[in-house]
């Protein structure tokens, strides 16, 4: 079976610009979730979508947004880049329809905001 | 709300010895879950070990064990007979009981194994 897999896996944008990034699942998962890690922040929480719905979002503006497919495959998207959104995005994915299940995390995509 | 902590930045231990890497967490839930995650150098991130809050009995994956002390809130992890691909940031997370998967992540414990 097919790991989670990311799209692109870098970018390099400037302030002002809007990045749109893209995440597959497992075959079969319905659940995705997205996090940003940076070095001062550590691994935060965007927003997790399950069956094409967004079950929870994270504490971050709404310049962050995401959407799933009927795949299940996810996009989120980033609005007016700061400086500040430079990070390592990651999703995971897993079956969700139970809680505490494993969540099986793709390489991530390095986002670099100049 | 939830808060994960891992009090320990960086550790290191030498190849075939044992490391303990702690973790404690607040939360007004009664069942949950946590975890242990590896996120080696350059490499994605895999789950280590599940603890099932309501599971008394520790959790174990071969050299990977935990001492979950539901009560005060502590759940570290134990490496055996560490191995130099044991090198890695470990993150320990939380995980709320219901329909979510959303994880609360402590700061992570980068630790270094020595030959």
């Amino acid at each position: 079976k097919a790991g989670v897999t990311q799209t692109p896996r870098y970018l390099i944008k400037t302030r002002g610009q809007q990045v749109t990034l893209s995440c597959s699942p497992i075959s079969g998962h319905r659940s995705v979730s997205w996090y940003q890690q940076t070095p001062g922040q550590g691994l935060q929480f965007l927003f997790e979508y399950f069956s094409e719905t967004q079950r929870n979002k994270g504490n971050f503006p709404g310049r962050f947004s995401g959407r799933q497919f009927s795949n299940s495959r996810s996009e989120m998207n980033v609005s007016t880049l700061e400086l500040g959104d430079s990070a390592l995005y990651l999703c995971a994915s897993s079956l969700g329809t139970a809680g505490g299940r494993e969540q099986f995390f793709g390489p991530g995509t390095r986002l670099t905001v100049l | 709300a939830q808060t994960v902590t891992q009090s320990q930045p960086e550790m290191s231990v030498q190849e075939a010895e044992t490391v303990t890497l702690s973790c404690t967490y607040d939360t007004s839930e009664n069942n949950y879950y946590l975890f242990w995650y590896k996120q080696p150098p350059s490499r994605q991130m895999i789950l280590v070990i599940r603890q099932e809050a309501y599971k008394q009995q520790n959790a174990t994956e071969n050299r990977f064990s935990v001492n979950f002390q539901k009560a005060a809130k502590s759940f570290s992890l134990k490496i055996s007979d560490s191995q130099l691909g044991d090198t890695a940031m470990y993150f320990c997370a939380f995980m709320k009981q219901g329909r979510t998967d959303k994880l609360i992540f402590g700061t992570g414990t980068r630790l270094q194994v020595f030959p």
